[in-house]
């Protein structure tokens, strides 16, 4: 499957646990996205990612939430201690460029999104 | 800050051409992407607009005015699978990071 791949597609967390989700980008693809969806709300932009940095984490909250893209393997992200709040479903994207396609095609290709339920 | 305002819902008719449109308060804009949903699934690219006027793909088209902020998508022969949520999303800065609307929820009737 040449796609974007998360895992896990669901993962239940009790209140102050970890929860870690793992996205694979399409095969030639550097860039990395990490959106995070509310029930019936748009995609909240949280997290944009290259191989070894962090281009902009604007919208990835200050405390508990960390995300990495290391040289070899997927993209990591990282929420500690969990909170009911943190129940969403997060969706990676990835783009063979810089910003929405490399070839500013505006095209970002999308996983099918890990599910996060905190009890 | 970004925003885009888009309707939350729109109802049609199997066979007939339905609009969504989009408006986006943004700094630095460089394009507006529509993206279609399923049922809470992976969001699937539709069309890019980077420059005024209007971009046709198969049944679906889509149309951006920068002086106006304002882009619309237009789908015609409407189908049942055609039923789905649809966002706009705007690409700004020096990243071209989209920035997404809440979505329109699109239900095709028979």
């Amino acid at each position: 499957n040449a796609g974007v791949m998360q895992n896990p597609r669901h993962l239940v967390r009790r209140r102050g646990q970890e929860a870690r989700l793992r996205c694979s980008p399409m095969k030639g693809h550097s860039h990395v996205y990490w959106y995070r969806q509310l029930p019936e709300e748009g995609l909240k932009f949280m997290v944009y990612l290259q191989k070894e940095n962090i281009i902009d984490e604007s919208g990835m909250p200050k405390e508990r939430f960390s995300a990495e893209f290391p040289k070899e393997g997927p993209s990591i992200l990282r929420i500690q201690q969990v909170v009911r709040g943190d129940s969403a479903a997060y969706f990676c994207a990835s783009s063979p460029g810089q910003g929405a396609g490399g070839k500013n095609t505006g095209e970002l290709f999308f996983g099918e999104g890990s599910r996060l339920t905190v009890l | 800050g970004q925003s885009l305002e888009q309707p939350s819902e729109v109802t049609a008719v199997e066979g007939a051409i339905v609009q969504i449109n989009c408006t986006y308060q943004t700094s630095g804009f460089y394009g507006l992407s529509w993206y279609q949903q399923h049922d809470g699934g992976a969001p699937t690219f539709l069309s890019y607009n980077a420059l005024d006027g209007l971009e046709e793909t198969g049944r679906f088209s889509s149309f951006l005015s920068r002086s106006d902020s304002y882009g619309y998508l237009l789908l015609q022969e409407l189908q049942m699978k055609d039923s789905a949520s649809y966002f706009c999303a705007a690409s700004s800065g020096g990243s071209y990071i989209p920035t997404f609307g809440r979505g329109t929820s699109l239900i095709v009737h028979p």
